[in-house]
């Protein structure tokens, strides 16, 4: 079965700076796709950037960007000039082609100190 | 107005009551899922659905049932609450690829 792993359950950064958050996964299958999801204390779970497993190039979305290591089953995140609102939980999920069931990690706390 | 609508955003109520969580969208997808999240779990897959005659269990289906009134309407029935059935209710929705999931708000359910 696919597993999802976000090793690091809390991160700090200082406002303007940058962070990376893990996340390592585990599949046989070649055909899937990734996504980390934010969650701020409003709740609702948004979606913050995805990557193609057929794709070599690193997604990028404004601040966030993607370092996809097909390989090493690595998809980690980096957010840029860290704001405020990036405060949240953030999700790393795994999701197999064709298949109905999204694979979320426990997720991981991220504190923007200003 | 958002794209996938929860209703009730919190509810509390006692053991052994029946409770309906809903959920409506706007997207015109197809597929519409039920998660539950607990703390330090993730989101976990309950119920889903491609359409009004396709009704599929997820991972942890026992103790709820699910109804697909509609393209845009699939609510979600816990028969007889209990204590553990305490979490964070997440309807969603999806296209075809890309997959990506449209989360509704959250319920917030608490039995006591």
């Amino acid at each position: 079965a696919q597993t999802v792993t976000q090793s690091q359950p809390e991160m700090s950064v200082q406002e303007a700076e940058t962070v990376t958050l893990s996340c390592t996964y585990d599949t046989s299958e070649s055909d899937y796709y990734l996504f980390w999801y934010k969650q701020p204390p409003s709740r609702q779970m948004i979606l913050v950037i995805r990557q193609e497993a057929y794709k070599q190039q690193n997604a990028t979305e404004n601040r966030f960007s993607v370092n996809f290591q097909k390989a090493a089953k690595s998809f980690s995140l980096k957010i840029s000039d860290s704001q405020l609102g990036d405060a949240a939980m953030y999700f790393c999920a795994y999701r197999q082609g064709g298949s109905e069931k999204l694979v979320f990690g426990k997720g991981m706390k991220l504190t923007v100190n200003p | 107005d958002a794209d996938v609508t929860q209703t009730p955003r919190n509810r509390i109520t006692k053991t052994g009551k029946r409770i309906m969580l809903e959920c409506s969208q706007t997207k015109g997808h197809d597929r519409m899922y039920w998660y539950r999240q607990d703390p330090g779990l993730g989101l976990r897959l309950i119920y889903y659905s491609f359409d009004v005659k396709d009704i599929n269990k997820g991972e942890i289906s026992d103790g709820y049932s699910v109804s697909r009134q509609a393209q845009a309407k699939f609510s979600l029935s816990l028969e007889s609450a209990i204590p553990n059935q305490t979490a964070l209710y997440f309807c969603a929705t999806s296209d075809f690829r890309p997959w990506e999931l449209f989360f509704g708000e959250g319920s917030r359910l608490t039995v006591l």
